[in-house]
């Protein structure tokens, strides 16, 4: 059965990069959609983008230019960059696995974004 | 970008009773529609995608029906494990995926 475990710093600075990594364990890799998903505190979900073992890559639009979405096959891992974060970038932020719907998720990590 | 407004906000029933949660997309999303549940602290799990097709595991009291612009989740008989908070999402019309505000579930 796949798990996807995720980590990264807790807080970032304003105007400074929030990173991530996920990494998948026990299930194919190749094959599926990779997908980060964020919800702001006691607030509802966002797709914020995903990844595939090629590296083909789609994003929100409204995140589109501070998103970076990359892929490492030889470790089974997929990581999020968001650049020039502020407040509004607090969120947990989860791995997912999927593509039209998501099926497997890591456990969310909480980015504060505070100076 | 597809909008979808789930309604009611909030659902107060009592164990054994049914719940019926619904999702109202801004235009077509044909079937692809999926619903989650979360319980707090917790990661969103999929219940139903392809608006009705239960996912891996999840118990037949759940249902889901619609196509186009109207759907529903049904929980024939709730259980105490089941009050929780519950999205519909669309990937219908994308970028980008979108996700309804959410219908909190509230033992009555």
């Amino acid at each position: 059965q796949v798990q996807l475990q995720q980590w990264g710093a807790g807080v970032v600075k304003p105007s400074e990069t929030l990173s991530l990594t996920c990494a998948v364990n026990g299930g194919f890799f190749r094959g599926y959609y990779w997908a980060w998903i964020r919800q702001p505190p006691g607030k509802g979900l966002e797709w914020i983008g995903e990844i595939n073992h090629n590296g083909t890559t789609n994003s929100n639009p409204s995140l589109k230019s501070r998103v970076t979405i990359s892929v490492d096959t030889s470790k089974n891992h997929f990581s999020l960059q968001v650049t020039d974060v502020t407040a509004a970038d607090t969120a947990v932020y989860y791995c997912a696995r999927g593509r039209d719907f998501w099926s497997a998720w890591g456990q969310g990590a909480l980015v504060t974004v505070s100076s | 970008e597809i909008v979808l407004t789930q309604s009611p906000a909030t659902l107060s029933l009592s164990p054994g009773e049914r719940a019926t949660l619904f999702c109202r997309a801004s235009q077509s999303v044909s079937r692809f529609l999926a619903w989650y549940q979360q319980k707090p602290g917790q990661a969103p799990r999929l219940l139903i995608y392809d608006a009705s097709n239960r996912a891996t595991g999840i118990p037949a009291r759940f249902s889901g029906s619609g196509s186009g612009t109207d759907f529903t989740l049904t929980i024939s008989s709730l259980e105490p494990e089941d009050f929780a908070v519950y999205f519909c999402q669309q990937r219908y019309n994308w970028p980008p995926a979108t996700f309804g505000q959410g219908t909190r579930l509230e033992i009555k």
